[in-house]
């Protein structure tokens, strides 16, 4: 099966750039996750859908950065103006929502994004 | 609210024992423990989701202490392929979101 999909894996953008980060989640899953890691600061949540709505998010952390989620199957994260501080590893997750373990999420393998 | 993860670190040698605990503020739902290798994605371990609960994984176990709002991981006889960082994440019964908190994490390093 397939997993969560990512693209770009890798990305270096210079400073005001624009950068769009895109996820395929696993096929049958109601709930995508974009998450950010970084050295300082672990493990962030910044926004999460639910049957492609956005329900939280208050972990985005300034209005440069917009999620979407337009089907069932495809979701973005945009970063415009990109900054340096930017820079982290970016990783989206699906989960199934559904039954006892439905809160189980399955992470993609991350969009490594570094900002000069 | 993120879960406490303690120790942040640890070193190990093939086949010693080691507890990584996680502990919330909150009361919660389930613990789910992951863990990630260097460059790669954190994978998905186990999940507890009653008091008192054990799972294992390989000879990676794991509780879940409801009252206490705390989980234990425990490697047992460690082999070099634990080397990683674990994290818990916690979801809380009152929400009906689904949503995780991640700890900051544990490093373990065995070592031959």
């Amino acid at each position: 099966d397939a997993g969560v999909i990512q693209s770009p894996r890798h990305e270096v953008t210079e400073m005001g750039q624009e950068v769009t980060l895109r996820c395929k989640p696993i096929s049958g899953h109601n709930s995508l996750f974009w998450y950010r890691q970084t050295m300082m600061r672990g493990l962030e949540l910044l926004i999460y859908f639910n049957n492609n709505v956005p329900i939280d998010d208050s972990g985005m952390p300034e209005d440069r950065f917009s999620a979407k989620m337009p089907n069932a199957s495809f979701s973005t994260l945009k970063i415009q103006p990109s900054e340096p501080r930017d820079s982290a590893v970016y990783f989206c997750a699906s989960s199934p929502h559904t039954g006892v373990e439905g809160n189980t999420i399955y992470f993609g393998e991350g969009s490594w994004l570094t900002v000069v | 609210q993120q879960p406490v993860q303690s120790p942040q670190a640890v070193i190990l040698r093939e086949g010693e024992d080691a507890v990584i605990n996680c502990s919330s503020s909150k009361a919660l739902y389930s613990v789910h423990w992951y863990r990630q290798k260097h460059g790669e994605a954190p994978v998905f371990l186990m999940i507890l989701l009653k008091g008192g609960e054990q799972k294992g994984h390989e000879k990676i176990s794991a509780s879940f202490n409801e009252k206490k709002q705390q989980s234990s991981l425990y490697l047992t006889a460690s082999q070099l392929s634990y080397s990683g960082t674990y994290f818990c994440g916690t979801a809380q019964p009152d929400s009906n979101d689904y949503k995780l908190s991640f700890g900051a994490g544990t490093t373990v390093t065995v070592r031959a």
